[in-house]
């Protein structure tokens, strides 16, 4: 079954350093998407992608963020100077559509910590 | 008022007991409605997921949508250890799901 991938599935980066988080979309989505988990709290999302634009962003994703779909398999999101409260679990996305009748595959999630 | 509300939980219930896990929205413009599943430091996957008033059935889970109400709820009947995770409401929009805090669901052997 086709599932989104995404690397690493931790990282360890140190306050105002720049990450890159990874996603391998299912292959035939054309919607893709980033959400953020900080322990303990709710799934808040943060931006999605269609036809390499962003559709919608959400007030969290500010000019600290980024996404970029550098080729034809790959999405990045990209954290400019790593605060601590960066720290959480990033989900990728993908779906078919957009639209509520269109399920989001989400991936494993990347573990960021800050310190 | 919070877009979504979900009972907060934890829930802690023996084998086989019948499970509720319930949200509020007060958004009207949400027309879909998704219950996702989630294991400890593992995405959501969708459980269950409806778009129209009434009760929706699979295995031994069932969606309840009550839209005059703006309240939904999750059932699962004969609850199994392998149900202990985090379940999430999920409203699905154009660009983007809004969820509900989770519920984290214990069921004891």
């Amino acid at each position: 079954e086709p599932e989104v991938t995404q690397t690493p599935s931790h990282q360890v980066t140190q306050m105002g350093q720049e990450v890159i988080l990874r996603c391998v979309p299912i292959s035939n989505h054309l919607y893709f998407y980033w959400y953020r988990q900080i322990l303990g709290q709710k799934v808040e999302f943060l931006v999605s992608f269609y036809n390499n634009e962003i559709s919608e962003k959400s007030e969290i994703f500010d000019d600290q963020f980024s996404v970029e779909r550098p080729d034809g398999s790959n999405f990045t999101l990209k954290i400019r100077s790593t605060k601590l409260e960066d720290s959480a679990m990033y989900f990728c996305a993908s779906s078919e559509g957009a639209g509520g009748i269109y399920e989001q595959y989400f991936g494993p999630g990347t573990r960021l910590t800050v310190t | 008022q919070k877009e979504v509300e979900q009972d907060p939980g934890p829930l802690s219930v023996p084998e086989g007991a019948i499970v509720s896990l319930n949200c509020t929205y007060s958004n009207s413009a949400f027309q879909y409605f998704m219950w996702y599943r989630q294991y400890s430091r593992k995405g959501p996957e969708l459980l269950m997921y409806t778009y129209s008033s009434g009760n929706k059935e699979d295995g031994r889970f069932t969606a309840q949508v009550d839209k005059s109400s703006k309240y939904i709820s999750l059932f699962i009947r004969d609850s199994q250890p392998s149900d202990s995770a985090t379940y999430l409401c999920a409203f699905p929009g154009a660009g983007k799901s809004t969820f509900g805090d989770g519920t984290t669901l214990t069921v004891k052997p």
